[in-house]
């Protein structure tokens, strides 16, 4: 089974602080993303990464940076947090498919709750 | 315009019943993949199914299986025998293959209830 796991269930941080959120997979995927999900709005792509050292931006990246120095490992940065910030943040990953198939599927993370005050 | 549209905000179903979940999209790839998630109050995105577009034939898990009409570009969700346990959101959603960076466009969901 393919496992996502995140490092904080929920996280609390102050306006201003620099903000790290892990992600980890343990399957070898190439591909690794980063959503934001708020009511009324759906998950949306804040950054994509389908290798080490390599990113794209997604819809929403303003205020966001990422970092992959390893397969396994994708970290979404916010450099100073804000209220507008507050959100759940769910880690994605697949493999890198190359053709029409359901191996291209996304599996996710148990998401992270982060509140900025 | 929307790419992914769930028209039921909140759905009611009793248990043991079978229910379906709508989900029409647009897109003008003719190379694209359908996919449903689950997720249950407590966070995570299960991923329940998924129909590429020249799947000929609607795509079945256990309990879901999926009405795929590609003239109506719709992609229902169907889920057969509901249990307490299918109480949840439940998400649409596709990727485009002419796309560049393999991303999943989300609808915003349907709520849906499993009464005893």
């Amino acid at each position: 089974d393919v496992k996502v796991t995140q490092s904080s269930r929920y996280l609390v941080k102050r306006t201003g602080e620099k903000v790290f959120l892990e992600c980890v997979q343990d399957m070898d995927h190439e591909n690794m993303f980063w959503y934001r999900q708020d009511p009324g709005l759906g998950l949306r792509l804040i950054y994509f990464s389908y290798d080490v050292k390599m990113k794209e931006k997604g819809d929403i990246p303003e205020g966001y940076s990422v970092s992959r120095e390893k397969k396994e490992r994708f970290s979404l940065i916010l450099e100073s947090a804000s209220t507008n910030q507050t959100s759940m943040y769910l880690c994605a990953s697949s493999l890198k498919g190359g053709g029409l198939s359901h191996t291209d599927t996304q599996y996710f993370g148990p998401g992270t709750r982060l509140t900025v005050l | 315009a929307q790419k992914i549209t769930q028209t039921q905000p909140g759905m009611f179903v009793q248990e043991k019943e079978a229910v379906t979940l709508d989900c029409t999209y647009d897109t003008s790839d003719p190379s694209y993949g359908l996919f449903w998630y689950k997720q249950p109050s407590s966070g995570e995105m299960i991923f329940l199914i998924y129909q590429g577009s020249y799947d000929q034939q609607n795509a079945t898990e256990g309990r879901y299986s999926l009405n795929f009409q590609k003239a109506r570009k719709s992609a229902n969700l169907v889920i057969s025998a509901s249990q307490l346990g299918d109480s949840a959101m439940y998400f649409c959603a596709m990727r485009e293959w002419g796309g560049s960076n393999y991303k999943l466009t989300f609808g915003k969901g349907t709520l849906l209830t499993v009464n005893p």
